[in-house]
């Protein structure tokens, strides 16, 4: 089981809607929760982080965590073009030596004009 | 405020030879976190550093070394170098404040040829 999962895509939507992508993590013990979006052959850009159960805003950006269920997701609002890129989720975990950020895969989102 | 910095930008090399990165942190940051990312994967955990020390390693070959120096800059050496090395490779940097948000430079797209 891969320690955190996302969901490839593409997923694609149309300009004006909502985009929501999701994440599952495996470790229990993880605090911390990271949305970074990436431009193709660019570096990520962190766009949002949540460490409590709930939602955090952000704009149009809306970060939702459910640690009993162990996912975190991503609403983007009135999704643009310019919001056409890979998402990635990263979890952190606290306790031991671990130190690091574990990253998905990412999701490929394409908003259609 | 000075962003993360990273050089060169891109670096072509042979199978065998020995390559080394440079990363300058955010102003004000301490801890220098270094990610590979392979094309269509999320970035991969190679190590951090903090106070000058390696803190945390990935599951990296010892290939893969580095240094952080008074500065807080970072250095990524990788010796031996592999096809399997290709990729782009990132620096992030973070204050040791317990919250683990991490900012990443534009990367180093490494070709090993």
């Amino acid at each position: 089981q891969k320690e955190v999962e996302q969901n490839s895509g593409p997923l694609s939507v149309p300009e004006g809607a909502i985009a929501s992508l999701n994440c599952t993590y495996s470790d229990r013990g993880s605090q911390s929760f990271f949305w970074y979006r990436q431009y193709s052959g660019k570096s990520p850009e962190l766009i949002m982080f949540i460490y409590s159960n709930g939602d955090k805003e952000d704009g149009r950006f809306t970060a939702q965590l459910n640690k009993a269920s162990q996912y975190v997701s991503l609403l983007i609002r009135d999704s643009q073009p310019s919001d056409s890129a890979t998402y990635l989720c990263a979890v952190h975990s606290y306790g031991g030596a671990t130190n690091k950020l574990i990253f998905g895969t990412g999701t490929l989102l394409a908003v259609q004009p | 405020d000075a962003g993360v910095t990273q050089s060169p930008t891109h670096l072509i090399k042979t199978r065998g030879q020995q390559v080394t990165l440079r990363c300058s942190p955010k102003s004000g940051h301490d801890t220098v976190s270094w990610y590979q990312q392979a094309l269509g994967q999320g970035p991969q955990f190679i190590f951090q550093y903090y106070e000058e020390e390696e803190r945390q390693r990935g599951n990296f070959p010892d290939r893969f070394s580095g240094h952080q120096f008074p500065n807080y800059s970072s250095e990524l050496n990788v010796n031996a170098l592999l096809l399997g090395d290709s990729a782009l490779y990132l620096c992030a940097s973070s204050f040791d404040d317990g919250t683990y948000e991490q900012y990443f430079g534009p990367g180093t797209r490494l070709t090993v040829t």
